[in-house]
């Protein structure tokens, strides 16, 4: 079976600091990861994904993620954290079953 | 413009009522998902179809059901089985795993209240 796990639930990170938000997976065969960013009472919108190719992704608003097979991780990242960046992040892994399981969230708070 | 359109935004239901929540989309998406969010939660699956007239159960299907008689339209009812229904509930579509382009989008969810 499929799952994600995002260790933090909670990410705190001053402005202008670079940020992290952890994501690992379990997956059988090759894996399809993607991030998504929710802000209050809001859906969730896509921000980027790895499907196959290069393991450094880059997405919208500045956002990146590195795909790394051997430690089963999707870490997102973005180089200067800004105050509109506060919302809560899901990674996801799309199964073979055709569905997206999505981790259970981190929250980021960053601090003016 | 393209997207899935979930309707209503907020909605009420009193003890022992069924409601239906309406998602549509124009992306000509063949895969539609009903995801249900608590506060302070994940997204849990509720039921997923992958084509018109097909859906699989999700991790938490009962007390909800759903049809696919339409590509366009995925309508969630959330019957008075279900004992907890007060959440957020967020429509989402996407196109096969097989293309490489696939991603879920996502409607701007419904949030349903029992009083």
């Amino acid at each position: 079976a499929q799952s994600v796990a995002q260790p933090e639930d909670q990410v705190n990170v001053a402005e202008g600091n670079p940020l992290t938000v952890k994501c690992t997976y379990s997956v059988s065969g090759n894996p399809y990861l993607f991030w998504y960013v929710q802000y209050p009472n809001r859906g969730l919108q896509f921000l980027l994904k790895y499907i196959t190719g290069d393991n450094l992704v880059k997405g919208s608003y500045g956002f990146e993620a590195e795909f790394n097979k051997s430690q089963t991780s999707f870490h997102l990242k973005k180089p200067s954290a800004l105050v509109s960046d506060s919302a809560l992040y899901f990674c996801a892994v799309l199964s073979y079953g055709q569905n997206f399981v999505f981790g259970p969230g981190t929250r980021l708070s960053v601090l003016p | 413009d393209g997207g899935i359109t979930q309707s209503p935004k907020y909605l009420f239901r009193k003890e022992g009522q069924n409601v239906t929540l309406s998602c549509e989309q124009n992306l000509n998406h063949d895969a539609m998902y009903w995801y249900r969010q608590d506060p302070g939660q994940g997204l849990r699956l509720i039921y997923y179809s992958q084509i018109v007239n097909d859906f699989q159960k999700g991790d938490i299907a009962e007390g909800y059901s759903v049809s696919r008689e339409k590509k366009e339209s995925f309508p969630l009812t959330v019957t008075s089985a279900q004992k907890n229904p007060t959440a957020f509930y967020l429509c989402a579509s996407s196109l096969p795993r097989q293309r490489h382009d696939t991603e879920a989008f996502f409607g701007q969810g419904t949030r349903l209240t029992v009083v």
